[in-house]
């Protein structure tokens, strides 16, 4: 159980494009996602948290007009990195908390991840 | 905001021997504290957690220990194998909701 995908697992793509990146909790419900982003050699860190039927909470520095994110059902949320360039060129990895809150409900179960590589 | 730091970055040791990460944070109202295993290019697997209302937990050769008036924890891996080489991630949870990493540590067992 706790099962959580990510469509596609890599994407190449040109400078200024738009790529989108889906998150599905494949077993349970997730009330709130997390999409993080992980360059190599460091940790992941928080972009935002996507919060079902509401807007998502960007975390400091982060562009939400650049980053879209969508969360329009309780298995689904959607990444957009819109005019992507060079520098976006990353790991994303999205966790899902299940909405019955299993483990004290602070458990985040992750995606395998999407590399993303802008040219 | 919650700031984690973890030591070392790097940690070599004997196939055998015990392997220690130590991380310290900063939001004392933090009760969630998970750690996790990460193999190149693979999602970060959740190996061991623990939450404030208890000091130490222990699973098979995996354990966590957590102080909370000094506000650290630490991960103990006993008997290391090789397959245990990987980076390993702190995290500390903010008011229950989203977590804050660690910056890793890589794990050499050499056999």
């Amino acid at each position: 159980g706790a099962v959580v995908s990510q469509h596609p697992s890599w994407v190449i793509c040109k400078s200024g494009t738009s790529v989108k990146i889906e998150c599905r909790s494949l077993d349970f419900q997730a009330t709130t996602m997390f999409w993080y982003r992980q360059f190599p050699k460091q940790s992941l860190m928080l972009m935002a948290t996507s919060n079902e039927g509401s807007k998502a909470t960007y975390e400091q520095g982060v562009e939400k007009d650049k980053f879209l994110i969508n969360h329009a059902s309780l298995t689904l949320s959607t990444l957009t990195v819109t005019s992507a360039h060079p520098e976006d060129s990353s790991f994303y990895i999205c966790s899902a908390r299940d909405v019955d809150g299993g483990a004290g409900g602070n458990e985040q179960f992750f995606g395998p991840g999407t590399r993303l590589t802008v040219l | 905001g919650e700031n984690v730091e973890q030591h070392p970055s790097t940690l070599s040791v004997q196939e055998g021997d015990s392997a220690v990460i130590k991380c310290t944070y900063s939001d004392s109202a933090s009760n969630y504290f998970p750690w996790y295993k990460q193999e190149l290019g693979k999602r970060p697997q959740l190996i061991i957690d623990i939450r404030s209302n208890v000091g130490e937990k222990k699973d098979q050769r995996i354990a966590v220990t957590l102080n909370k008036t000094a506000k650290h924890f630490s991960l103990h891996i006993t008997e290391t194998q090789p397959e245990d080489s990987a980076v390993y991630f702190c995290a500390a949870d903010i008011s229950g909701n989203k977590l804050v990493f660690g910056a890793g540590t890589i794990l050499r067992v050499k056999s």
